[in-house]
């Protein structure tokens, strides 16, 4: 079975710093997905950025990057140039390829940008 | 384009009843997934539809089914509820079941379950 962990519940930066949140997993298949999702107050989830395992560039989206590090099983976020808007529950969540709808979430991480 | 659609947005039932949530997926979109988000457990997989077949369970008991129409809207069901069904509960649809990374999951608002 696959996991995957988050290890900040909670975590609190200035606008316009740039903040990393991590994620570890853990899996014994060789290729998969990997995304981040954000849930502000509207409760929707909203993907922020994806990658795929058998990739080794690492994925940007704007001001999104990861840092993903695959022998470590260590897929973290970037968030530079942060906005009041990024304020959100984030979550990292793997899928294996084949049933690729089926998601498994990490705890998730609170971000709150501060003015 | 309209986005996933959850009905209703708020439901309060009693421990023993039974309730039905709904979802209506984006125009086009075939395959329809539900999530379970709990404070204690987090998100955790449900199941997911395709083609009105269940094409992949999670790990809930038989008090929790679903079914997909052939306009690919989706209904769950949750009988005997619990005070633990107490839940948001989120739909997600996307174009293709194949493919996750390719056709990502968007996902409605949630319906917001307290069971008393």
């Amino acid at each position: 079975a696959q996991t995957v962990t988050q290890s900040q519940p909670e975590m609190s930066v200035q606008e316009a710093e740039t903040v990393t949140l991590s994620c570890t997993y853990d899996t014994s298949e060789n290729n998969y997905y990997l995304f981040w999702y954000k849930q502000p107050p509207s409760r929707q989830m909203i993907l922020v950025i994806r990658q795929e395992a058998y990739k080794q560039q690492n994925a940007t989206e704007n001001r999104f990057s990861v840092n993903f590090q695959k022998a470590a099983k260590s897929f973290s976020l970037k968030i530079s140039d942060s906005q009041l808007g990024d304020t959100a529950m984030y979550f990292c969540a793997f899928s294996l390829i084949q049933g690729a709808q089926k998601l498994v979430f990490g705890q998730g991480t609170r971000l709150t940008i501060n003015p | 384009k309209a986005g996933v659609t959850q009905t209703p947005r708020y439901l309060i039932k009693t421990r023993g009843q039974q309730v039905t949530l709904s979802c209506s997926p984006i125009s086009g979109h075939r395959s329809v997934s539900w999530y379970q988000q709990t404070p204690g457990q987090g998100l955790q997989f449900l199941f997911e539809y395709f083609s009105e077949t269940q094409r992949n369970k999670g790990n809930f008991p038989g008090r929790f089914s679903g079914r997909q129409f052939s306009n690919s809207r989706s209904e769950m069901n949750v009988s005997t509820l619990e005070l633990g069904d107490s839940a948001l509960y989120l739909c997600a649809s996307s174009q293709d079941p194949f493919g996750a990374y390719n056709s990502p999951l968007h996902f409605g608002n949630g319906t917001r379950l307290t069971v008393t």
